[in-house]
């Protein structure tokens, strides 16, 4: 288990609707970073953050934003909700930011937009 | 900008066979390349980079940078690498970290 949780698993909303997925970090690691999984795009790097702050960014949408809270979880915020933002949203966590260091996925939280 | 290209979406060997998945990549400074795998139910994780050029469960990597490849490689396929490998990049010397996937290819290994 490589310690990176995220919640929820599931997550089923419809158009138009604001979800928030959650993110913890492996004990120790300093960095986070947001991917989006789709069956059309693959999987696409969204945005990192590194100690509370936003180190790059992707191809995040402007209704989505993200952010890292003092105590290290992060919280990827969707809104606006369309279908095509059905996917799977991966967190990864590093003990820093930088090629150097090995990224750890969590599991996922599916989003279904009907 | 950099890309990742897995021109097999799906690559089926049997036991005991060569297999090798291929993973082309269009960058144009000095990339540092990944794998990553997927087994079922299971979470992604890394396999290798090249950077370590080490052999992990049998596979290896060799980066070749006038072909722009890192192909996959291991010599005798087992039916525990049946899963998804994914192969990344991320520009090197840099300290961000922030990795392109290719899209995939499901390996499978008969019996």
């Amino acid at each position: 288990d490589s310690g990176v949780t995220q919640t929820p698993k599931h997550l089923i909303t419809a158009t138009g609707q604001r979800v928030t997925l959650r993110c913890s970090p492996r004990s120790g690691d300093l960095s986070v970073y947001w991917y989006q999984q789709s069956l059309d795009q693959g999987l696409q790097f969204l945005i990192q953050y590194y100690n509370g702050e936003e180190r790059a960014k992707g191809n995040i949408l402007e209704r989505f934003s993200a952010q890292q809270f003092p105590d290290l979880h992060s919280e990827l915020n969707l809104s606006s909700l369309e279908l095509g933002d059905s996917a799977l949203y991966f967190c990864a966590s590093s003990v820093a930011p930088g090629t150097t260091y090995e990224q750890y996925f969590g599991p996922g939280t599916r989003l279904t937009v009907t | 900008a950099q890309r990742v290209t897995q021109p097999e979406k799906l690559l089926s060997v049997f036991k005991g066979a060569p297999v090798e998945l291929k993973c082309n990549y269009s960058y144009s400074g000095s990339p540092e390349l990944f794998w990553y795998v997927q087994y079922s139910r299971q979470r992604l994780q890394l396999l290798l980079r090249h950077i370590s050029r080490e052999s992990i469960k049998g596979f290896t990597a060799d980066l070749n940078k006038g072909e722009t490849s890192f192909h996959l490689k291991k010599p005798f396929a087992q039916e525990e690498d049946s899963a998804m490998y994914y192969c990344a990049l991320t520009p090197g010397g840099t300290s961000y970290g922030k990795l392109t996937f290719g899209q995939g290819t499901i390996l499978t290994v008969h019996p």
